[in-house]
């Protein structure tokens, strides 16, 4: 079994400050772990991904998120938020048991970037 | 290239109605998932066709079914519609199938039962 806890509904920055989206999974299996961004309308696009390789990924525009096992958390961070950045972002874990799997979705963190 | 295309973008049915929603994955990519996301219930994960053999099945009830076909385009249907299943619908296609593949999503279908 699996799960997936996105620890904020809403986070509000000002541009230019960091940014901090915090995940928390639990899986019974070796998971790979994703963050993927949607605006408004649009379909859903890869930030980045985890896959049992560096527990430090870098990701696209500045992101870079941090496996950390013992916490089993997978935190995405930026240095410094753009007002482009203002989206929904989605936490999702994926393990196979038996050759099977199901890719499980966060309820979303909504960022809010103010000018 | 271009990216996965999903038909129609919106849709209007009524109860009892059945739908057929259509995906175009990226030219190479074998696998193709689908997914329902709802303000509710968030974003779920219906199943994944690959190769068209259906390989993995979300929790959902028989009434939605898909299929792909030997180009690597895929259908999803749901027969006898119900309000709950006001959704959007996205389509998601990756090279392979497995716990590592990047997915790349179309930009959904949005569907409404009235």
């Amino acid at each position: 079994a699996q799960s997936v806890t996105q620890l904020d509904s809403h986070v509000s920055v000002s541009e230019g400050t960091p940014v901090l989206l915090r995940c928390n999974y639990s899986s019974s299996y070796s998971p790979s772990l994703f963050w993927y961004v949607q605006h408004p309308n649009k379909g859903l696009q890869l930030l980045l991904k985890y896959t049992s390789a560096a527990t430090l990924v870098k990701g696209i525009n500045g992101f870079e998120a941090e496996f950390k096992k013992s916490e089993t958390s997978f935190h995405l961070t930026k240095p410094s938020a753009h007002m482009s950045d203002a989206a929904e972002y989605f936490c999702v874990v994926n393990g196979a048991s038996g050759g099977s799997y199901i890719p499980t979705f966060g309820r979303g963190t909504s960022l809010i970037v103010h000018p | 290239k271009a990216g996965v295309t999903q038909t129609p973008r919106y849709l209007i049915k009524t109860r009892g109605q059945q739908v057929t929603l259509s995906c175009s994955p990226i030219s190479g990519h074998r696998s193709v998932s689908w997914y329902q996301q709802t303000p509710g219930q968030g974003l779920q994960f219906l199943f994944e066709y690959f190769s068209e053999t259906q390989r993995n099945k979300g929790n959902f009830p028989g009434r939605f079914s898909g299929r792909q076909f030997s180009n690597s385009r895929s259908e999803m249907n749901v027969s006898t519609l119900e309000l709950g299943d006001s959704a959007l619908y996205l389509c998601a296609s990756s090279l392979y199938s497995g716990v590592q593949e990047t997915q790349y999503f179309g930009p959904g279908t949005r569907l409404l039962v009235l």
